[in-house]
């Protein structure tokens, strides 16, 4: 199967700081995609097809990569943005998710 | 809107079967593959497998084969995860997602706790 490793697992990020969260994959993939979880909620899609916002997510995000190396960035953090992020990978059977990274507000 | 509503939270004893149920509304259940996923605190999120109500087609992750059915029942737009022999190790919050080339629709999740 292929494994998504994501990095960092932890960070924290003061308002207005560019993020970026990065996710390896084993295998080349097509596609990346993302979703954004807090606490007591379900996962939302977040960033789908690798660059691809979701419905409502805030501009400041966006999605790149492509084969092995994908990344999710922030331009400017706001506190709203503080969850933890994780990537999926849905080119080949089982889909598999990266372990996610919990990124905090400072 | 498109919506998924899970079934509530279920306490079970060790050796027991239960059935998780996922009800569609708001598109055509039978196009869309239906997605499981379990998540347990520090583990992340698992794909369990997916099926197309329609066809009845499925797909399991090889660690849930056994341990994992899903069926659906395309007269009631209901999806269901069986899950048999539960152990601690099934202490969890199972989700259901609608699958549209990405798992753009989320159930509120159901959360399984197993024990004695």
């Amino acid at each position: 199967q292929i494994v998504l490793t994501q990095s960092p697992a932890i960070m924290s990020a003061s308002p207005g700081e560019k993020v970026t969260i990065t996710c390896s994959a084993s295998s080349s993939v097509s596609y990346m995609h993302w979703f954004q979880q807090k606490p007591g909620t379900s996962p939302k899609l977040w960033i789908y097809s690798t660059s691809n916002l979701a419905s409502g997510v805030p501009a400041r995000f966006s999605g790149s990569g492509s084969g092995t190396s994908y990344s999710l960035t922030i331009s400017r953090m706001e506190a709203e943005d503080a969850a933890t992020y994780y990537c999926q990978q849905r080119t080949n059977y089982p889909w598999t998710f990266g372990g996610g990274t919990k990124l905090e507000i400072k | 809107q498109v919506q998924l509503q899970q079934s509530g939270a279920e306490l079970m004893k060790p050796g027991a079967s239960m059935k998780i149920s996922c009800k569609a509304s708001g598109y055509t259940f039978s196009s869309y593959w239906i997605e499981w996923v379990k998540q347990r605190p520090g583990h992340g999120l698992e794909w369990i497998g997916d099926l197309l109500p329609g066809s009845g087609n499925s797909n399991y992750n090889e660690k849930f084969k056994g341990k994992a059915t899903l069926t659906a029942d395309t007269s009631s737009n209901t999806a269901y995860m069986q899950l048999s022999s539960l152990t601690s190790e099934d202490s969890a919050v199972y989700y259901c997602a609608r699958d549209d080339g990405y798992f753009d629709v989320w159930g509120a999740g159901t959360t399984v706790t197993v024990s004695s």
